[in-house]
């Protein structure tokens, strides 16, 4: 079983939808949560980190249910820029490295 | 530019070649890190290091990969004899740990293609 394991999608949306992605990872001890979005062949940059009581910034929001070990990431009124490859990440444990899923494609369409 | 920089951007190589990496990380950034990425899939961690010191290196860190960071500042990343297989991105990433987590960034990354 993969650590960090997210549906790839792609997730085709028109502008304007709510869209939500769901990530599990496997590693009870794992610390920190993070939300990166990668824009196609550049890197991956941090959209948000990830709290047990959950955080937003503007249109996004992200849940993290540690029962369940798994995150959300919430998208409302979805943008043409929007578009990207939304990455999962996992971090702690006894690991220094960040644990990646490998991403979730959303398209948001005029 | 105060980011992760690295160098070259994009590399071709042929097949048994040696190709080498540079990463100059965020300068108060104590930790970088070595990604591999290739189409379709998450970053790889292939191996970290805090200050000068390699803490912890994935199985995918063959014999032929190695990484350096000798004066605790920009590292390199080597891969001798060159395979098709290691055709990929290549991410330095930093970080500085502290109460607020552990946020790392990016640096472009530097693509290889093995002809």
């Amino acid at each position: 079983r993969k650590e960090v394991e997210q549906d790839p999608g792609p997730f085709n949306v028109p502008e304007g939808a709510t869209v939500a992605f769901n990530c599990t990872y496997s590693n009870s001890a794992s610390q920190s949560f993070f939300w990166y979005r990668q824009d196609c062949r550049k890197e991956p940059k941090l959209l948000m980190s990830v709290y047990s009581s959950g955080n937003e910034d503007g249109r996004f929001t992200a849940q993290l249910n540690r029962a369940s070990q798994y995150i959300s990431l919430l998208i409302r009124d979805s943008k043409l820029s929007d578009s990207a490859t939304y990455l999962c990440v996992s971090h702690g444990g006894s690991q220094g490295n960040l644990i990646f899923g490998k991403g979730t494609k959303l398209s948001v369409k005029p | 530019d105060t980011g992760v920089s690295q160098d070259p951007r994009h590399k071709i190589t042929k097949r048994g070649q040696n190709v080498t990496f540079r990463c100059d990380p965020i300068s108060e950034h104590n930790r970088l890190y070595w990604y591999r990425q290739t189409l379709g899939q998450g970053p790889e961690f292939l191996t970290y290091f805090q200050n000068e010191a390699q803490l912890e290196k994935s199985r995918l860190l063959s014999d032929r990969f190695s990484a350096e960071r000798p004066k605790g500042s920009f590292s390199t990343l080597e891969i001798q004899r060159t395979e098709q297989g290691d055709s990929a991105m290549y991410l330095c990433a930093s970080s500085y740990p502290g109460r607020h987590g552990n946020t790392i960034y990016f640096g472009e990354g530097s693509w290889l293609t093995v002809v």
